[in-house]
């Protein structure tokens, strides 16, 4: 039981390249969600997936698209990236969308 | 707009000292004070709380939520360098959680 797992673990990218940021989870969890978290602002929620087929915007979801492909995988994709994208994105899962989350390792972004 | 707010920002106590981390929040449709402890890279969890006065227990750490005074408290008994970590409180209104900004904890041995 693995958890909530993310790839990559660790990228670098140059300003305007795209990337996919891949997160699993084998809790049988219904919502998952996608956070950044920067110095001193805490973490900020970008999408979240209430229900598998379903997205929605959180606080910051500009420059961002998610895809909720099933029930266990939810990607954050970036299109154009940009320097202010720089942060560290958690993904979480729970079993519904008003109960606890679990949060993956994080994967840590720099954009050069 | 709902905000969440942690004070203090950090704190450096010694092994064996008792501390008292703050959370108040300010949200509307309130279901739920989650705290969570993060060391170098994800949150773990530690407690969710949804109503007053009922002290949740785990260990040195106990929590506390006081839904009319819109605040939580989080306390760790015989600190030990291992609970050193940010402290995360977030509240879930609605369909997302609100984080505060976190409690920097350093425990000196």
């Amino acid at each position: 039981n693995a958890g909530v797992t993310q790839t990559p673990k660790f990228q670098v990218l140059k300003t305007g390249q795209s990337m996919t940021l891949q997160c699993a989870q084998d809790m049988n969890h219904n919502s998952m969600y996608w956070y950044r978290q920067d110095p001193g602002m805490g973490l900020r929620l970008i999408y979240y997936s209430a229900s598998e087929g379903t997205t929605d915007k959180g606080e910051v979801p500009n420059g961002y698209n998610v895809s909720r492909l099933n029930k266990r995988e939810f990607s954050l994709r970036l299109e154009s990236a940009a320097p202010s994208q720089t942060s560290v994105y958690f993904c979480a899962s729970g079993r519904e969308w008003r109960e606890t989350q679990y949060f993956g390792p994080g994967t840590r972004l720099l954009v050069l | 707009e709902d905000k969440v707010v942690q004070s203090p920002l950090s704190l450096v106590v010694h092994e064996g000292d008792t501390v008292t981390l703050n959370c108040s929040y300010e949200v509307t449709n309130f279901r739920s004070l989650l705290w969570y402890k993060q060391e170098k890279k994800a949150p773990t969890f530690l407690f969710m709380l949804t109503s007053s006065g009922i002290e949740k227990k785990s260990g040195r750490l106990s929590s506390i939520l006081d839904k009319k005074e819109l605040f939580s408290i989080l306390n760790i008994t015989a600190t030990q360098t291992g609970d050193s970590a940010v402290y995360l409180c977030a509240v879930n209104a609605g369909n997302m959680l609100t984080f505060g900004g976190g409690t920097r904890l350093m425990v000196k041995p």
